[in-house]
Parts: C-alpha cells; sequence; structure tokens
C-alpha cells in the first residue's frame, strides 16, 4: 500500500541552526502539507502546497519556515534558524488529485525535532 | 473560521465497555469531518470520514460515528472496548478550496483502555 515516508525520523539541533525535514508523498497526490504536533498538544497546520505554490499557511508559518517540492517525488520543510519552541514532531501529509479527493489526508511517521 | 471542540482530554473504560469521544465543531460551509487515530510514535491514521450522505458513517476497528448538523457534532463510538484501542483519538474538520483542504484538528482525546 502507498504511503507518505519522511526522513529522519529523529534529529536532535543546536538553537539557530538551520534544519531541513523530508517528505516523500504518495505519489499521484497533488496536495502536499505539514503539520506540527508539540508534545502532549494538539496538531497544528503549518502549510499546504499545490502546484508548486503555497496555496495557504498558518500563523505559525513565518518567515524562518520555507517549503519546496525539488523534484518530482521529495517535499521539504526548512526552519532557517531553529529556536527551543520549535522542538515537535512534524508530520508530513498528501491528499489526493481534486475530483477523487475527499479530504482524506495520508500521514508520514513525522519527524521528531529536539532543539537543544 | 473552523474550529473543533473535543471534550475530555482523557477517557477511561473497561474492556468490552461502550467507547464514546465527544466532538464539537463549527464551519462555515458543509464540512467534511473526521476521526483520526495516533498509537504512541505513530503518525495518524483515518478511522473515519463524513462527507456527504448518510449521517452514521462506519470506520475500521469497529468504530461509528454520527453527523448531527443540528447539533454541530461529530462523536465517535465503538459498542465494546479492545485493549487495542488504547491510542490518541482527533477530530478533524476540512474546508475545501481551491489549494485543497485546510483541515484543523481538535485537542485529542487519551483513550484508555483498563483490563
Amino acid at each position: 500500500e502507498p504511503e507518505v515516508t519522511q526522513t529522519p525520523s529523529h534529529q536532535v539541533t543546536q538553537m539557530g541552526q538551520e534544519v531541513i525535514l523530508r517528505c516523500v508523498p504518495i505519489s499521484n497526490h497533488l496536495y502536499f502539507y505539514w503539520y506540527r504536533q508539540i508534545l502532549g498538544q494538539k496538531v497544528e497546520f503549518l502549510v499546504s502546497f499545490y502546484n508548486n505554490e503555497i496555496s495557504e499557511k498558518s500563523e505559525i508559518f513565518d518567515d524562518q519556515f520555507s517549503v519546496e517540492r525539488p523534484d518530482g517525488s521529495n517535499f521539504t520543510l526548512k526552519i532557517r534558524s531553529t529556536k527551543l519552541e520549535d522542538s515537535a514532531m512534524y508530520f508530513c501529509a498528501s491528499s489526493e488529485r481534486q475530483g477523487t479527493n475527499t479530504g482524506e489526508l495520508f500521514f508520514g511517521e513525522g519527524s521528531r525535532l529536539t532543539v537543544l | 473560521a473552523q474550529s473543533v471542540t473535543q471534550l475530555g482530554s482523557h477517557v477511561s473504560v473497561s474492556e468490552g465497555a461502550l467507547v464514546l469521544l465527544r466532538c464539537n465543531y463549527s464551519s462555515s460551509v458543509p464540512p467534511y469531518l473526521f476521526w483520526y487515530v495516533q498509537y504512541p510514535n505513530q503518525g495518524l491514521q483515518l478511522l473515519l470520514k463524513y462527507t456527504t450522505g448518510a449521517t452514521l458513517v462506519k470506520g475500521i476497528n469497529g468504530f461509528e460515528a454520527e453527523f448531527k448538523k443540528s447539533e454541530t457534532s461529530f462523536h465517535l463510538t465503538k459498542p465494546s472496548a479492545h485493549m487495542s484501542d488504547a491510542a490518541e483519538y482527533f477530530c478533524a474538520v476540512s474546508d475545501r478550496y481551491t489549494g485543497g483542504f485546510k483541515t484543523i484538528f481538535g485537542a485529542g482525546t487519551r483513550l484508555f483502555v483498563k483490563a
């Protein structure tokens, strides 16, 4: 069964360092998302990406965040200068092409980011 | 604006007992509603969804939910809890727009199942 894969599963970094989290969405999906979950808290929407551009972003997704789809398969989230409060589990998700899309999100297993 | 409220951050039931996890939503348009489950150290997995049609929706692992527009609710139930149901459950509401769906999650309810 097709699945969303994320790497790394866990990254530890120093405050101020740049981090790139990688995702390979399901191959025929056209909509891509990043969510984060701070330990013990709710799953929060960060950004959605469609047709090679950001389609929507939350107030959390400030200038230190960026997303990119550098090739036909990868979808990345970059945090330019990490802060302690960026420590969280980051989930990538994808959903199907328009027409068949019922809004179901297919999630990866997450990348745990720890900022020291 | 969309929002989701899950009543009860923790619910504890005995094995074999009824499971009821409550969810209320607000949405400016007819919503798409979802329940996702998260097992420890894993991503979220879809349990069930309501888009249109029948308001009682059946999902995996014996769970079901009923969309009640008048009550703006989408409560999740299972007649008989199993130990393997212990997990975190998230209710979510989606609005469709040109660039996809914007999905907002509730705060989650952790289900404990006692032997």
